[in-house]
Parts: C-alpha cells; sequence; structure tokens
C-alpha cells in the first residue's frame, strides 16, 4: 500500500498565480516530510521541507504547510513562474534511525502558462 | 564540487545480460540510496548503505545487488536483466552525520532499456 499519495497527477496554472500542491500520508511515524522538484532528463532537487514539530515553513515563493491530524501536507508556490513546470514529489522520512530512507508519492506535474 | 554523479547515463541490454551502475558522491555523506523510476510510481528504494561496508534492502530490492567498499562509491549490480528493470535509475546520499540530515542529493540518473 502507498504510505505516501498525491492524488493529482496533472496541475495546470495560469503564470503569476497560486499553485497548491497536496500530499497524504497513512504512517504515523513520518516526522519530517521533504517536497522536490524534478525537470525531464534530471534528478530530482530538494525544494524545501518540514518538521513535524511546525505547521508551516516558508522559503521565498515556497511554503510547505504540515496537518499532522489530517496526516496532509500542501505545497504553495506564489506567484508561479513558467521556470516552475516541473513534477513535483512530495517525500516523507522517519529519520535516522531508519537510515534516513525517504517514501514518495507519485508525483504532480505542474504545467505553468504564461 | 560535482556532488552526485552517475556512470553511465544511458544503457541498453539484453535480457540475461548483466552490468553494474556506479555512484560517486564527493560531499563525504554517510549514508547512500539506489531508486528507481517508473511512470506514476514516483520514486522506489532498491538499497542503501548507512556506511562504508555496510548495506540494506530497500522496497524492491529482487534482482539487485549492491556494494559499498568505498565512502563515496555505492555500486547497483544487475546480474540477469529482466525487462521489468527497464527504468530510470537514481542515485543519491544524506549527510547522516549527528545532526539531522534527512536530505538526500540525487545524481543525475541512468536509463536503462531491457530488450
Amino acid at each position: 500500500d502507498q504510505q505516501v499519495k498525491q492524488n493529482s497527477p496533472s496541475l495546470s496554472v495560469q503564470e503569476g498565480r497560486i499553485s497548491i500542491l497536496n500530499c497524504d500520508y497513512t504512517n504515523s511515524m513520518f516526522d519530517y516530510f521533504l517536497w522536490y522538484k524534478k525537470y525531464p532528463a534530471e534528478g530530482p532537487t530538494f525544494l524545501i521541507s518540514i518538521s513535524s514539530i511546525k505547521d508551516k515553513n516558508e522559503d521565498g515563493r515556497f511554503t510547505v504547510f504540515l496537518n499532522k491530524s489530517a496526516k496532509h501536507l500542501s505545497l504553495h508556490i506564489v506567484p508561479s513562474q513558467p521556470g516552475d513546470s516541473a513534477v513535483y514529489f512530495c517525500a516523507a522520512s522517519k529519520g535516522k534511525a531508519a537510515g534516513n530512507k525517504l517514501t514518495f508519492g507519485g508525483g504532480t506535474r505542474v504545467l505553468v502558462k504564461p | 564540487n560535482a556532488g552526485v554523479t552517475q556512470t553511465p547515463k544511458f544503457r541498453v541490454l539484453k535480457t540475461g545480460q548483466s552490468m553494474t551502475l556506479l555512484c560517486a558522491q564527493d560531499m563525504n555523506h554517510e549514508y547512500m540510496y539506489w531508486y528507481r523510476q517508473d511512470p506514476g510510481m514516483g520514486l522506489r528504494l532498491i538499497h542503501y548503505s548507512v556506511g562504508e561496508g555496510t548495506t540494506a534492502k530497500g522496497e524492491v530490492p529482487d534482482g539487485y545487488n549492491v556494494s559499498r567498499l568505498k565512502k563515496q562509491n555505492f555500486l547497483l549490480g544487475l546480474e540477469s536483466a529482466a525487462p521489468s528493470q527497464t527504468s530510470v535509475y537514481f542515485c543519491a546520499s544524506s549527510y547522516g552525520g549527528p545532526v539531522r540530515g534527512d536530505t538526500q542529493y540525487f545524481g543525475p540518473g541512468t536509463r536503462l532499456t531491457v530488450l
């Protein structure tokens, strides 16, 4: 069973508007969450993360929100730019005791239209 | 500082052939990982290592072997390739020190086709 799910396989948004990507998880042992961005023919690159002791983390245009009770996190991109067109993966970790292993969602493909 | 590099970038194998994928990192990271990415399935962990000389199974280890003889290198081997192993393979590394460092840094990937 998938422990981390991204239920929207794709998202289309106009340049300058907000992109909201969602991610749900089932395992309450996850205590650290990350978002990665992936362009075609490249490896994933780290975007932003959040610890389970926080409910929000912001870095420039990117903000991640965590709702522990709902086991849900979201990534907001404001404003969206054409260069943000990529596949976004959310990932969850149980920390060093579990080898810092990450469990990934299936990804959401974002298209930002000029 | 090259980060994480992978060799080769592309490879085509016939069923039953063997090959080794090489991953190298220059960040002095303790932990290294091999993933495969298939359409719609995200990245799935094949094997990982928490230090030189150690390896452990991930989510999808069958058909693969790994070795970590040097801290900076992590090798992924396919002894008898099957068409189901057609995929894009990514290597990653993470800090693994006393301060928490869950962030993994990825290589550019190897696209493998098994005919």
